[in-house]
């Protein structure tokens, strides 16, 4: 079966400083990956989705970035964090097939900046 | 494009009574439909998803969704609450058969039950 682990699970970074966010999935080959925040009260924010190794989407303008250096393996980062990138930090993984498209969530991980 | 409007940030039930959570959607296609749970500080859970097959989906937890396409709703219920039901509830639309398989999500339902 399939699992999606993520780390650190909660986080707590001066603002100014670098963040690296680790997801990674077990169990499937060649998965969609996404990155979610959600801040309180404004639901899921997609922030990046991926299709393949080094192919990576950004949905919008931040000063965040995402990598995908293995088939099963994504990295959230910052090089200086804002106070507004506080918030719960979701991985997601979906089969990268036309026509299948449920996403499968990994536990998440808590950022504060201060 | 696609867009999901879940009505009520907050519903409060008691505990025994009936749980309903509105969702309507928007689509130029046919919908692939999802609704999620979320328990306070853990990722989404997939509570059920209509396909396009029958048009009442039962899902976990004893929860269903019926597909209204005349009234582009999906909207969750549940005949009798649990205590345990208390989460917050997502309903996502799905861009039909794109390879990235994007969802897009709703605001959210905080679902409280009451003894």
């Amino acid at each position: 079966s399939q699992t999606i682990h993520q780390w650190p699970a909660t986080l707590v970074q001066p603002v100014g400083s670098p963040l690296s966010l680790e997801c990674t999935v077990e169990g499937t080959s060649n998965p969609n990956l996404y990155w979610y925040r959600q801040a309180a009260g404004r639901g899921l924010q997609l922030l990046f989705y991926s299709v393949g190794i080094g192919q990576i989407s950004s949905e919008v303008p931040q000063n965040l970035s995402a990598s995908r250096p293995q088939d099963r393996q994504f990295i959230l980062s910052s090089k200086k964090l804002l106070l507004s990138d506080s918030g719960f930090y979701l991985c997601a993984w979906s089969p990268g097939l036309a026509g299948i498209n449920e996403q499968f969530f990994g536990p998440g991980t808590r950022l504060t900046v201060l | 494009a696609q867009s999901v409007t879940q009505l009520g940030s907050h519903v409060s039930v008691s505990e025994g009574a009936l749980v309903l959570l509105r969702c309507n959607y928007s689509s130029s296609v046919p919908p692939y439909l999802f609704w999620y749970v979320q328990y306070p500080n853990q990722g989404l859970q997939l509570l059920l998803k209509y396909t396009s097959a029958a048009t009442l989906v039962k899902g976990i937890n004893g929860f269903e969704a019926e597909f209204k396409k005349s009234e582009t709703s999906f909207h969750l219920t549940k005949p009798s609450a649990h205590m345990s039901d208390a989460a917050e509830y997502f309903c996502a639309v799905s861009d039909y058969g794109g390879s990235q398989g994007n969802l897009i999500f709703g605001k959210g339902t905080k679902l409280s039950v009451k003894p």
